[in-house]
């Protein structure tokens, strides 16, 4: 099945940006399939952040932006903030249907 | 608001099968959008255990798909999970979620999720 390359984890101090890739390949992300992004706070569900690449559902703080380049997507979170320490995955498709996640990234806010 | 809410035992013997059942509200699975399920190790990352539409079509993760059967019961409302012959490694956060579409296919809304443990 595919997989989708995370640094395991990234750290800024309140305020500050940070961004978190997600490294695909030519079969899936560099196909043209859509990156989505997740957010996992400690003990909860994965929550959607990010949708198509660079959409946020209604009530994601504009703080968090996606991209698209080639066979890699990246997350933006501008202004870090405490309550963003969280686990964020990135998740996408390939040509059967199948989906599948990245291997996931620890936001931590210094 | 569309809500799921995962149902099951929490303990489950190694070579048994492992069933749950993902009870929906605030939407009719019969009216459309696929549902999955999804499960997550202690400690470890996200993966995808499969998908189905309402009307039955199923897709299943190639590593699981021998012994990952869903299915759906659009007169309650509901879709469920059955994950045979489980061993220690089957032990996860188990997930239910809808898959939306628009933009790629993605999980819009998810269950809180359930614990499930293979142990004897």
């Amino acid at each position: 099945q595919s997989v989708l390359t995370q640094p395991p984890s990234v750290s800024g101090a309140p305020g500050q940006r940070v961004t978190i890739s997600c490294t695909g390949s030519s079969s899936n992300i560099g196909a043209g399939y859509d990156v989505h992004w997740y957010q996992q706070l400690p003990g909860t569900a994965p929550k959607l952040l990010i949708y198509g690449n660079s959409n946020r559902p209604s009530g994601v703080p504009d703080r968090f932006s996606g991209s698209k380049s080639g066979t890699s997507a990246s997350l933006a979170i501008t202004g870090l903030q405490a309550e963003d320490e969280a686990d964020y995955y990135c998740q996408s498709y390939d040509s059967s249907l199948s989906a599948f996640f990245g291997t996931g990234t620890k936001v931590t806010v210094l | 608001q569309v809500q799921l809410q995962e149902s099951g035992p929490g303990l489950v013997k190694p070579s048994e099968t492992l069933s749950l059942t993902c009870a929906v509200s605030g939407y009719s699975i019969s009216s459309g959008y696929y549902w999955g399920w999804i499960r997550q190790p202690p400690g470890k990352g996200l993966e995808w255990i499969g998908s189905i539409y309402h009307s039955g079509s199923t897709y299943y993760n190639p590593s699981l798909k021998s012994r990952v059967t869903i299915s759906v019961d659009t007169s309650k409302n509901q879709f469920s999970l059955k994950l045979s012959s489980v061993t220690a490694a089957d032990t996860a956060v188990y997930y239910c979620a809808r898959l939306a579409a628009g933009g790629g296919y993605y999980f819009d809304y998810w269950g809180q999720g359930t614990l499930v443990t293979v142990s004897s």
